[in-house]
């Protein structure tokens, strides 16, 4: 089965410690995304990255830090300096921001849901 | 600042029921536009999507979309609902001038009731 996958499902921490969420993609997409999920705020940009060893803030970068070593992974560390790291982690991929294509789709995954305590 | 913005919180309908759901963006440029949709306890999947073309989309489960330039609107429209359509739904923009980001919306909660 192709897609995306997040481990895990739901992640306990306490305050004041890191914790890294994993996103693996099987699709050879390029490109991929973490976005933060709130109730009544939609969806929030972190971090993307459109190709291996580079990555860009998003919206909401402070406190998060992500890595981009291989293409299928894009782990994402809320670090202790994330002021309300409480929330649900939605990964994402596409294939290829520089294609010719207007524009291509973003696949998610399941998400993770953090609660730190 | 550059937005989307869902007026509708919270719809509840009873089956049958018509549906529309708005959403309107503040960019200024040419945009493509989605619908997406999480239904409880799944991932966020795409509904529908504009790019160009017939404004008038059709996505899949019988919802359409009417994109109106003049108005920065792109409404989800459903002729009749049914209790599984429940669910929390998106509307995302993607400004053409970067072809990486999406936009979401703070999204709409729809129950519907049998």
């Amino acid at each position: 089965d192709g897609g995306i996958t997040q481990s895990p499902k739901y992640l306990f921490r306490k305050e004041g410690q890191n914790v890294t969420l994993s996103c693996e993609q099987n699709l050879n997409h390029d490109a991929m995304y973490w976005y933060r999920q709130d109730p009544g705020q939609g969806l929030r940009l972190i971090y993307y990255s459109q190709i291996v060893n580079d990555f860009q803030k998003g919206d909401i970068a402070e406190g998060y830090s992500v890595s981009r070593e291989k293409k299928e992974s894009f782990p994402l560390t809320v670090t202790s300096a994330q002021k309300n790291p409480t929330a649900f982690y939605l990964c994402a991929s596409s294939i290829d921001p520089g294609s010719l294509s207007p524009y291509n789709e973003q696949f998610f995954g399941p998400g993770t849901r953090l609660t730190v305590l | 600042a550059q937005s989307v913005s869902q007026h509708n919180h919270h719809v509840i309908l009873s089956e049958a029921a018509s549906l529309e759901l708005g959403c309107n963006y503040s960019y200024g440029g040419t945009v493509n536009l989605f619908w997406y949709v999480q239904y409880p306890g799944q991932h966020l999947q795409l509904l529908l999507k504009y790019f160009s073309g017939d404004p008038l989309v059709k996505g899949i489960k019988g919802f359409e979309a009417e994109f109106i330039k003049s108005k920065f609107s792109f409404n989800l429209r459903k002729p009749s609902v049914q209790w599984s359509d429940t669910a929390e739904y998106f509307c995302a923009v993607n400004p053409k001038y970067n072809t990486d980001k999406l936009i979401f919306g703070t999204g709409t909660r729809l129950q519907v009731f049998p």
